[in-house]
């Protein structure tokens, strides 16, 4: 399975700033997604980053406020803007290996984000 | 609309005894079933999966069953150890798509 690192691990942030999470894989991998986990919720997928192209992003969820970049095939990051409290969430980015891309994925340890 | 569902936000179990942990979906359409476990200060962790044309997964101490008559899946650990203590999240796709995850299940194996 794949090494997942993201960073920061957590983060306190002021109301209107913006954070950028960054993900970094120890393989290359097709796939890349971005969740957001609210507390006492399910993991919400925000949206699919897949390299060399823009990300796919799910309902409710706009570039706008979560931009993604995917440079490379081991690298992603999520931007949260213009933050509110509403923001505050657990971030997670995963990768999806398997005979189809996505029948497993593989999950870092998160950022846990506050906004203040 | 929450297509996968996990009632029981905690168990509490003995250590040696079955821990049995459901799940129900919704979407007729999912037929891969994953179980992920997750420590504090971790991402969740993949544990077992079942494709929608089997009814039964073995892994060790892990066992996944699924009725699709009833969209149910539960994940049996037997026997049951402290270190299992985690949340476990059920989560769905339709292969190749979009996973759906449960809100999770607070296990604590009690020694």
């Amino acid at each position: 399975s794949a090494v997942i690192s993201q960073k920061p691990s957590r983060d306190i942030c002021q109301r209107g700033t913006s954070l950028t999470i960054q993900c970094q894989v120890d393989s290359q991998v097709t796939m890349m997604f971005w969740y957001r986990q609210q507390p006492g919720q399910s993991l919400t997928l925000i949206a699919t980053a897949n390299q060399g192209s823009e990300a796919t992003y799910e309902s409710g969820f706009v570039i706008d406020k979560f931009p993604i970049s995917r440079p490379n095939l081991t690298f992603s990051t999520l931007t949260v803007s213009n933050m509110s409290p509403e923001d505050s969430s657990i971030y997670l980015c995963s990768v999806g290996q398997g005979v189809l891309a996505k029948n497993i994925q593989y999950f870092g340890a998160g950022t846990r984000l506050s906004v203040l | 609309d929450q297509q996968v569902k996990q009632n029981s936000p905690s168990l509490s179990v003995q250590e040696g005894r079955i821990s049995i942990l459901n799940c129900d979906y919704t979407n007729s359409m999912f037929d891969y079933f994953l179980w992920y476990k997750k420590y504090p200060a971790e991402g969740p962790t993949f544990l077992i999966s079942i494709s929608s044309i089997k009814d039964k997964n073995e892994d060790g101490r892990f066992t996944v069953f699924l009725n699709k008559s009833a969209k149910h899946l539960s994940l049996h650990i037997v026997p049951s150890q402290p270190g299992d203590s985690a949340v476990y999240f059920c989560a769905a796709s339709t292969t190749g798509n979009q996973f759906y995850f449960g809100t999770g299940t607070s296990l604590t194996v009690i020694p």
